[in-house]
């Protein structure tokens, strides 16, 4: 299976409701990113947590990070319809350079 | 003011026919890729230059070449093409890896082909 995989592979909720989607990887690595795809669109970056940090936020994104486990989760809250989207996790286990790992995503539908 | 922009969106050529991709990006990054997006929507990388040198060459068939101009210019050319190249290829850059190994990836819109 593949390096960053991510569950669910669908998520369909209400407008207001909180989106929770999780990532899971293999091998150490550097960092993780999450990446955020709209239709016909390229990859757009959210956010990324170093191998070193537990949590980070950004506006209404929350990412935690368990090495441990080696598993993120990337939460929306709040959620509304422009949030629809295919939700992407990547990992880097490079100390130098970058050579992003991808998830298979997830698809996020918001129904308004 | 697009980031990155890459030409043309869509392509549409039958098989054994040459065709090109073009990228370029004005966020004055060092480094620039292709990826690729198949129909499931998994991305892999597929090159990266750095400075006009190239650092990640993945198993990619030698149908595929990429030339850099210029640190901000990455095209892609594909001969011989293949119903299996059918996919959207994505150009993206990040800043000088060697120095921010953290750096995100800014994408382009993709470039989506089709091969008949």
């Amino acid at each position: 299976s593949q390096q960053g995989e991510e569950d669910p592979q669908a998520l369909s909720i209400q407008e207001g409701e909180n989106a929770t989607m999780n990532c899971s990887y293999k091998t150490s690595i550097n960092n993780l990113q999450w990446y955020r795809q709209n239709s016909g669109r390229g990859l757009v970056h959210l956010i990324l947590i170093r191998s070193n940090e537990r949590e980070k936020h950004s506006g209404r994104l929350r990412v935690t990070l368990d090495t441990s486990k080696k598993s993120s989760s990337l939460l929306i809250t709040a959620s509304r319809a422009a949030d629809t989207a295919s939700y992407f996790c990547a990992t880097d286990k490079e100390t130098s350079g970058s050579r992003l790992t991808f998830g298979e995503g997830t698809q996020l539908t918001v129904n308004p | 003011d697009t980031a990155v922009s890459q030409t043309p969106k869509y392509l549409v050529t039958q098989m054994g026919n040459d065709k090109s991709i073009k990228c370029e990006q004005n966020l004055g990054h060092d480094t620039m890729y292709w990826y690729k997006q198949d129909s499931k929507k998994f991305l892999k990388i597929m090159f990266s230059y750095n400075n006009k040198e190239l650092i990640i060459n993945e198993t990619v068939p030698n149908r595929f070449s990429p030339k850099s101009p210029d640190k901000a210019h990455l095209n892609l050319h594909i001969n011989s093409l293949e119903l299996g190249d059918s996919a959207v290829y994505f150009c993206a850059s990040s800043q000088d890896p060697r120095g921010s190994y953290n750096s995100p990836l800014h994408f382009g819109n993709g470039t989506r082909l089709t091969v008949t």
